[in-house]
């Protein structure tokens, strides 16, 4: 167990709907990041957020967006959701705002979303 | 376009054979390269190289990174069922690490 805790676990909706994934970070860790894990696109990082400030941003869609709240958790909001949505959401968390010099980061389960 | 590449995509082994993972990097202001071991579920940690030419250790696993050829390699002595899984390489830069594809490993006994 990383002390990474994401919910839900498994979601299911239809297209054109929006979810929202919830994760809440390790005791201590000011970081939050986003991946996405597709079977074709492999682990691809959306966003990172410190300490409630956007920190670093990848390949995240328009149609994505998250935030970080003040006390430390992070949620992604997923809209117009198509079916190339479905992947595996992965939280992870860290202690500083960047990776370098130790800094690992802890990954949580994991948000399937199936989108239909 | 910053890259990682692993190889093999997978790979089917023995238990007690030793195997040797690769990974090959392209990563702008490259800094430090991690390995990832993800079973079911979430990528566990395992190493953490920043430094070339010196291995690190954990128990059968160990690895080791070349800054000058861009590559690192895991390798799994005496393998065992418990070590299938998918073996992840990233490479970090700024705050994003870049993973590759990814190794399947799969230890039959």
């Amino acid at each position: 167990d990383s002390g990474v805790t994401q919910t839900p676990k498994h979601l299911i909706t239809a297209t054109g709907q929006r979810v929202t994934l919830r994760c809440s970070p390790r005791s201590g860790d000011l970081s939050v990041y986003w991946y996405q894990q597709s079977l074709d696109q492999g682990l691809q990082f959306l966003i990172q957020y410190y300490n409630g400030e956007e920190r670093a941003k990848g390949n995240i869609l328009e149609r994505f967006s998250a935030q970080q709240f003040p006390d430390l958790h992070s949620e992604l909001n997923l809209s117009s959701l198509e079916l190339g949505d479905s992947a595996l959401y992965f939280c992870a968390s860290s202690v500083g705002g960047r990776i370098f010099s130790g800094n690992t980061i802890y990954f949580g389960e994991g948000s399937w979303l199936t989108v239909v | 376009e910053d890259k990682v590449v692993q190889s093999p995509l997978s790979l089917v082994v023995h238990e007690g054979d030793t195997v040797t993972l690769n990974c090959s990097y392209e990563v702008t202001n490259f800094r430090s390269l991690l390995w990832y071991k993800q079973e079911k579920k979430a990528p566990t940690f395992l190493f953490m190289l920043t430094s070339s030419g010196i291995e690190k250790k954990s128990g059968r696993l160990s690895s080791i990174l070349d800054k000058k050829e861009l590559f690192s390699i895991l390798n799994i002595t005496a393998t065992q069922t418990g070590d299938s899984a998918i073996y992840l390489c990233a490479g970090e830069y700024g705050n994003k690490l870049v993973f590759g594809a990814g190794t399947i490993l799969r230890v039959k006994s």
